[in-house]
């Protein structure tokens, strides 16, 4: 069974603050991909990053970026210099790899994050 | 995301009624996912169709849920005689034949409220 892990359920910062959010899975599967998505107050689901486990090369896309550790089964977050619109629930995501029957996601619980002006 | 169309996006229904919740897949994908999200709490899976199909519906709740995916039209996610507790937001993702790529987007979502 797959299981995904977001412990913070609240984060506040105040804005310009580096934030990271925190997400830890479980899966026996040797070949998946990791998702995060991000839920403003509008209520839509904006994709953000999918990775595959073979790749555990960290990734930058302008603010953000992404720290993806086989060895630890995490894949957290980081929002650099962080913004009032950056504040939304971010969601971690698990799937299995490609070449399998099912492919649903197993979402976390979702972290909050409140950026202060 | 915006290629997966979800109708209506918001929806009300007084309890004991019957709720229709629409997806339309972005063009070319023949895989329907549908997720519930209630309140304050992540999304769940629910079920998993393919063109006149259903793959996986290990997350649906035994009683009162169906859906279907016709060969024509949109997905479908009927439920029956609604209680307050099916109050929540349903999203829909879809993704392509192709079994190489996991789907990544969804549509907007329908929110529905039991009166």
């Amino acid at each position: 069974a797959q299981k995904v892990t977001q412990a913070q359920t609240e984060i506040s910062v105040v804005e310009k603050e580096d934030v990271t959010l925190d997400c830890v899975y479980e899966t026996r599967d040797t070949t998946y991909y990791l998702f995060w998505y991000k839920q403003p107050p509008s209520g839509e689901l904006v994709f953000l990053i999918r990775r595959n486990s073979f790749d555990e090369q960290n990734e930058i896309s302008g603010r953000y970026s992404w720290n993806f550790q086989k060895s630890t089964s995490s894949f957290n977050f980081t929002i650099t210099a962080s913004q009032v619109v950056d504040s939304a629930v971010y969601f971690c995501a698990l799937t299995k790899g490609p070449h399998t029957g099912r492919r649903a996601l197993t979402f976390g619980s979702g972290t909050r994050l409140q950026v202060q002006p | 995301n915006a290629g997966v169309m979800q109708n209506p996006r918001h929806l009300v229904r007084r309890r004991g009624q019957e709720a229709r919740l629409r997806c339309s897949p972005m063009k070319g994908h023949s895989h329907v996912y549908w997720y519930r999200q209630l309140p304050e709490e992540g999304l769940k899976f629910m079920v998993y169709l393919q063109k006149e199909n259903i793959i996986d519906e290990s997350g649906m709740p035994k009683e009162r849920f169906s859906a279907e995916f016709p060969k024509e039209g949109p997905s479908i996610l009927r439920i029956q005689q609604v209680v307050r507790g099916d109050s929540a937001a349903y999203f829909c993702a879809s993704s392509p034949p192709v079994i190489q790529n996991t789907e990544a987007f969804f549509g907007q979502g329908t929110r529905l409220t039991v009166v």
